[in-house]
């Protein structure tokens, strides 16, 4: 079964403590993506990854970031997370990325949602 | 940044009823995802467009892409309290080829 499961589901923790949200996916995709999402703000991109060792900032890059040493997983890092990165975090993964004109056939798969709660 | 404007915010219909939701830019995209998210859920994806003017209907969900490729509308005929959720609207960016820029959502409510 296709599958983007992200780790933990739920969390809250305490301002400055690092923390890391995991992803992995099992469709041997080479697009990956990380979301926030706040209410009334839609998703917003934190940051994406074309392939391996591949990753570019999206529109909400402060304050995360990012690894890709493996097609599979693509873990978000919050060094000192603080009270304003309280939210909902969507990991994505499809074969192509959406500029590709071939997007049109392609899947793009959420996980779950990781809330997370900092105070 | 390529904003996308999504209206209206929210949609409340009774069954049987049509509604239309849309989607508005004034960047150019060069392809466009509908979604639909339900509470606890992550976003699926209904559509993508791709070509200006385009229209696409899976059952009786329409979706069409402006001429311009900077906007876009879902129409839902005889809504089913099943078509209840979060739609989304998301623009692939010309100048990138990983983001994506996603609207804000519009909230349908379907009563029986």
């Amino acid at each position: 079964e296709a599958q983007v499961t992200q780790n933990p589901r739920y969390l809250i923790t305490v301002t400055g403590k690092k923390l890391t949200v995991t992803c992995s996916q099992n469709m041997n995709h080479e697009y990956m993506s990380w979301y926030r999402q706040d209410p009334g703000l839609g998703l917003r991109q934190i940051y994406y990854s074309m392939n391996v060792e591949v990753t570019d900032k999206g529109d909400v890059p402060e304050g995360y970031k990012v690894s890709r040493k493996e097609k599979r997983n693509f873990p978000l890092i919050l060094e000192s997370p603080s009270p304003n990165q309280t939210s909902l975090y969507f990991c994505a993964s499809s074969l192509i990325p959406p500029r590709d004109r071939g997007f049109s056939g392609n899947t793009i798969y959420f996980g779950e949602g990781s809330w997370l709660t900092v105070v | 940044t390529q904003l996308l404007e999504q209206s209206p915010q929210f949609l409340s219909i009774q069954e049987g009823e049509n509604l239309t939701v849309y989607c508005n830019s004034s960047s150019v995209f060069s392809s466009l995802q509908w979604y639909r998210q339900e509470p606890g859920e992550g976003p699926v994806l209904l559509v993508t467009v791709v070509t200006g003017g385009e229209v696409k209907k899976l059952k009786r969900l329409t979706f069409q892409f402006g001429d311009a490729r900077k906007d876009s509308s879902l129409h839902i005929t005889a809504a089913q309290p099943g078509d209840t959720g979060l739609y989304l609207c998301a623009g692939a960016d010309t100048d990138s080829w990983g983001k994506l820029q996603f609207g804000a959502g519009t909230q349908v409510v379907v009563t029986p």
